[in-house]
């Protein structure tokens, strides 16, 4: 039970813009950076995004992420075949307990 | 270039305890936090808890306090994840993932499967 929460599904042709949400709280979105990962089946995690909006080297610049409140946004842009994957927010959460938290996920298809 | 190479892979018996290792290189072993993070057939990513390889320090997700424990050699830049009293739901992807607060780099994964 995520305290994260995204959208499970989201689609787009390839070319198209594809926009995952990102909902928290003030203890973690609201007080704390936004990382985002790119989950290939049967590979490891990639990091997409990192403190809200920067792209680690070697990741294309299709890949945009913003934060507002408590809320994140990751975007991808000019869709393609390979974005097929299960895309994850992750923040720290401050509330009582701290932990680091990743969101319920979202699958993006390549229609 | 950093590389968190992990275990192969794990079948339990329900009630016995599972110890997947991560070993680093390409980097200061103990300039660089560990988490560790699993994944469950048909489920997202679940924290689990981090450690600090410099002093050792530990951070657990509530719902593994009292059956997780993570450790580090320093000698071996490895760090450790030993889960006990393990179930069907244990049956899971186990990766570690250095960082605190990015995790930019992560271990290739160990399949740990709980069976009786």
């Amino acid at each position: 039970q995520s305290v994260l929460t995204q959208p499970p599904s989201a689609s787009g042709t390839p070319g198209q813009r594809v926009t995952i949400s990102c909902s928290g709280s003030t203890s973690n979105i609201g007080s704390n950076a936004v990382n985002w990962y790119q989950h290939l089946p049967g590979t490891a995690p990639k990091l997409l995004i990192y403190s809200n909006n920067q792209r680690p080297s070697g990741v294309p610049d299709r890949f945009s992420g913003s934060k507002s409140g408590t809320s994140a946004s990751l975007a991808i842009s000019g869709l393609q075949s390979e974005d097929e994957a299960d895309y994850y927010c992750a923040a720290w959460d401050d509330s009582l307990n701290v932990f680091y938290v990743f969101g319920t996920g979202t699958k993006v298809t390549v229609l | 270039q950093v590389q968190l190479v992990q275990s192969g892979a794990e079948v339990k018996k329900p009630g016995a305890s599972v110890k997947v290792s991560c070993k680093a290189s390409g980097y200061t072993f103990t300039s660089h936090y560990m988490h560790w993070v699993r994944q469950a057939p048909g489920q997202g990513l679940e924290w689990m808890g981090i450690i600090n390889p410099s002093g050792g320090r530990t951070s657990y997700a509530q719902k593994f306090q009292g059956r997780v424990t993570m450790t580090r050699d320093t000698s071996t830049s490895t760090v450790y994840m030993e889960l006990s009293s393990l179930r069907s739901e244990d049956t899971a992807v186990y990766y570690c993932a250095r960082g605190w607060d990015l995790l930019d780099y992560w271990g290739q994964g160990t399949l740990v499967t709980v069976s009786s």
